[in-house]
């Protein structure tokens, strides 16, 4: 099976644009997780879509969205950039159906905000 | 805010030394998972325990959880240069909550 994919995986903006990353899970999972990563909060959970649906959110401000199609593929949206909005976003799928389940992780996409 | 953090922040070993590292989290658990990351890139899955397991092997990889002590150990044995990474243990509360990561352990394996 393909594993999961970003785009782009380098991303360049500046203060106050906005901002779409895209993920396709791996074929037949159901659930999609973004997660930001920076060098002083470590790995922070978004949120989480399963079957089109936002289903787990984390505690980030209003500013970053997302949306799941009925195919799986994820994407989520920052809007009105800050600096610190610099971060490598990571997307993982999982099949969503089980208690004890692994992430699958895409490579991420690195966003700098100048 | 993070649920799991590690232990050492850093490490830097000799090839063919064992690593142990350390993850101590603060609420119950379902099960905990140990990640693999190299240079900033994806995370790679190595090894998920339940709740209900106290120790877990895959490879050269030894994982313990002590549920009672909020802790869990992985030991890498045999270390190679290509073991250089970070690794982040990942706690679940319960089934379909997201995961909640630790801030890392930065192994260097030297040659």
């Amino acid at each position: 099976k393909a594993g999961v994919t970003q785009t782009p995986r380098y991303l360049i903006k500046t203060r106050g644009q906005q901002v779409t990353l895209s993920c396709s899970p791996i074929s037949g999972h159901r659930s999609v997780s973004w997660y930001q990563q920076t060098p002083g909060q470590g790995l922070q959970f978004l949120f989480e879509y399963f079957s089109e649906t936002q289903r787990n959110k984390g505690n980030f401000p209003g500013r970053f969205s997302g949306r799941q199609f009925s195919n799986s593929r994820s994407e989520m949206n920052v809007s009105t950039l800050e600096l610190g909005d610099s971060a490598l976003y990571l997307c993982a799928s999982s099949s969503g159906t089980s208690d004890q389940e692994t992430q699958y992780f895409g490579p991420g996409t690195r966003l700098l905000v100048l | 805010s993070q649920q799991g953090e590690e232990d050492p922040q850093a490490l830097s070993i000799q090839e063919g030394e064992n690593a142990t590292m350390n993850c101590s989290y603060k609420t119950s658990i379902n099960n905990l998972q140990w990640y693999r990351q190299n240079s900033g890139r994806g995370l790679v899955h190595l090894i998920l325990i339940r709740s209900n397991e106290r120790e877990k092997h895959s490879g050269r990889l030894r994982v313990t959880l002590d549920t009672s002590k909020k802790s869990s150990s992985l030991l890498i044995t045999a270390s190679r240069a290509a073991d250089t990474a970070s690794y982040f243990c990942a706690t679940q509360r319960s089934g379909n909550t997201p995961l909640v990561f630790g801030k890392g352990t930065r192994l260097s394996v030297i040659a």
